[in-house]
């Protein structure tokens, strides 16, 4: 059975700082691993997705990286600013039709 | 991006009532969508898979019964709650993937908060 752990539960920074969120998964298994911001009371906002066979990806100050065989992946966080103040969610895509199973999240704040 | 909604945003109910919870792409069609369940504070739970065209496939623990699925359409797929009970208080949120097999993004909807009395 697929478990996903995400490292800090919560993280609180001042502006500015450059951060790294961790995620692990047990079975490296994976079809691919997405990671999300929620906002408080609000859906998910999908911010990078990692195919298997990729290792890394970047969309503006996030870079996401992905490593399989460890069964890793980790979150960076450039520049952080008080609008990236939200939980940030790892999942791993498992099997047909991408079910996912998600962490906990991190809780991140990033104070003024 | 694909869009995702979900109605209503938010339902407070008797105990004992059903309540539908509706999720719809909007711009975009869906074979599959996901239901999901989130307690506060703890991560997002997959209760169930639904097929448009065909019965929906719940995941252990999950009562089918009490969690009722419908795809009606390639853009729509309802979950009921039949027969509410305060545990059932929880935010649901629904998602559709996009694009084939392994190489999809899955979209979200921004959650019905369900509140039982």
């Amino acid at each position: 059975k697929q478990e996903v752990t995400q490292i800090p539960a919560a993280l609180s920074v001042p502006e500015g700082e450059n951060l790294v969120l961790n995620c692990s998964f047990t079975d490296s298994a994976i079809y691919n691993l997405q990671w999300f911001r929620q906002d408080p009371g609000k859906g998910l906002t999908s911010l990078l997705l990692i195919q298997s066979s990729q290792r890394e990806q970047t969309s503006g100050r996030l870079n996401a990286s992905l490593d399989k065989s460890s069964g890793r992946s980790t979150l960076y966080i450039a520049a952080s600013q008080p609008g990236d103040s939200a939980t940030y969610l790892c999942a791993v895509g498992r099997g047909y039709g991408n079910k996912l199973v998600f962490g906990a999240g991190t809780i991140l704040r990033v104070k003024s | 991006g694909a869009v995702v909604s979900q109605h209503p945003s938010r339902v407070i109910c008797k105990s004992g009532t059903s309540v539908k919870i509706e999720c719809r792409s909007l711009d975009f069609q869906a074979t599959t969508m996901f239901w999901y369940r989130q307690f506060p504070k703890k991560s997002l739970m997959l209760m169930a898979t639904s097929n448009e065209g065909s019965k929906a496939t719940y995941e252990q623990g999950v009562e089918k019964d009490k969690f009722l699925i419908n795809h009606a359409s390639l853009t729509l797929s309802t979950l009921t709650v039949t027969s509410a009970h305060p545990e059932d208080s929880s935010f649901y949120i629904c998602s559709a993937p996009t694009g084939g097999r392994g190489k999809d993004t899955q979209y979200f909807g921004p959650g019905t908060r369900l509140t039982v009395l």
